[in-house]
């Protein structure tokens, strides 16, 4: 079956450093991947996703490149903010059906 | 923009009763889904429903029911609420299965007594 398996938190980073939350995955075909942010009181909201191989998805600073040699789909932000404190999971969908890992849990201090 | 709305943020209940987890949709999604999130397993589905009435079970189902009258409206139901249910719950929609985004509403915390 799929599965999602990304690096354990927590990370506590200070700001502007470089944050990098590994994820790596397992499935038949080729799965859509996410990167999911649920800041603190908050439901989840879609941070970025690839659809295919090499694509690199984008958004607010962060970066995930879909490498299906490696089975992986790191995220990455060059500078972190306090902001960016909240738990991320990494996510594919295979058929219709999300698979999440077990989220990391991410704080930046000032 | 999409919304996805949930009836309560938190709730406390004892064990034995029914409990009813509602979540409301804006968008004229045809997909809902239910997840209970707990710490080190992250989100796991226990049902979704493709259409009105139409209903499939996800990968831990066992203890719950849902209803989906409406296209817009979802319900998850506890038929006897035990202490292994306490969670956190979220529902999500997309308009496809196959190719579209889930999007999530706030999530309901749930606490089993």
């Amino acid at each position: 079956g799929n599965s999602v398996t990304q690096m354990e938190g927590p990370v506590t980073l200070s700001e502007e450093a470089f944050l990098t939350i590994n994820c790596t995955y397992t499935a038949t075909g080729y799965p859509s991947l996410f990167w999911y942010v649920q800041y603190p009181g908050e439901g989840l909201q879609l941070l970025l996703k690839a659809t295919k191989a090499d694509d690199k998805g984008s958004n607010k600073g962060f970066e995930a490149t879909y490498r299906k040699e490696t089975t992986s789909f790191h995220l990455e932000k060059g500078s972190v903010q306090v902001s960016d404190s909240a738990v991320y999971f990494c996510a594919l969908r295979g058929d219709y059906k999300l698979s999440f890992g077990a989220g990391t849990t991410v704080t930046v201090r000032a | 923009d999409v919304k996805v709305t949930q009836s309560s943020r938190y709730l406390v209940k004892r064990t034995g009763e029914k409990v009813f987890l509602e979540c409301v949709q804006d968008m004229d999604h045809e997909n809902m889904f239910w997840y209970r999130q707990d710490p080190g397993l992250g989100l796991r589905l226990i049902y979704f429903s493709y259409d009105v009435k139409m209903k499939e079970k996800g990968d831990i189902p066992e203890g719950y029911s849902v209803s989906r009258e409406k296209k817009e409206r979802f319900s998850l139901i506890l038929e006897s609420a035990s202490t292994n249910q306490t969670s956190m719950y979220l529902c999500a929609s997309s308009f496809s299965l196959d190719t579209d985004t889930q999007y999530f509403g706030p999530g309901t915390r749930l606490t089993v007594l």
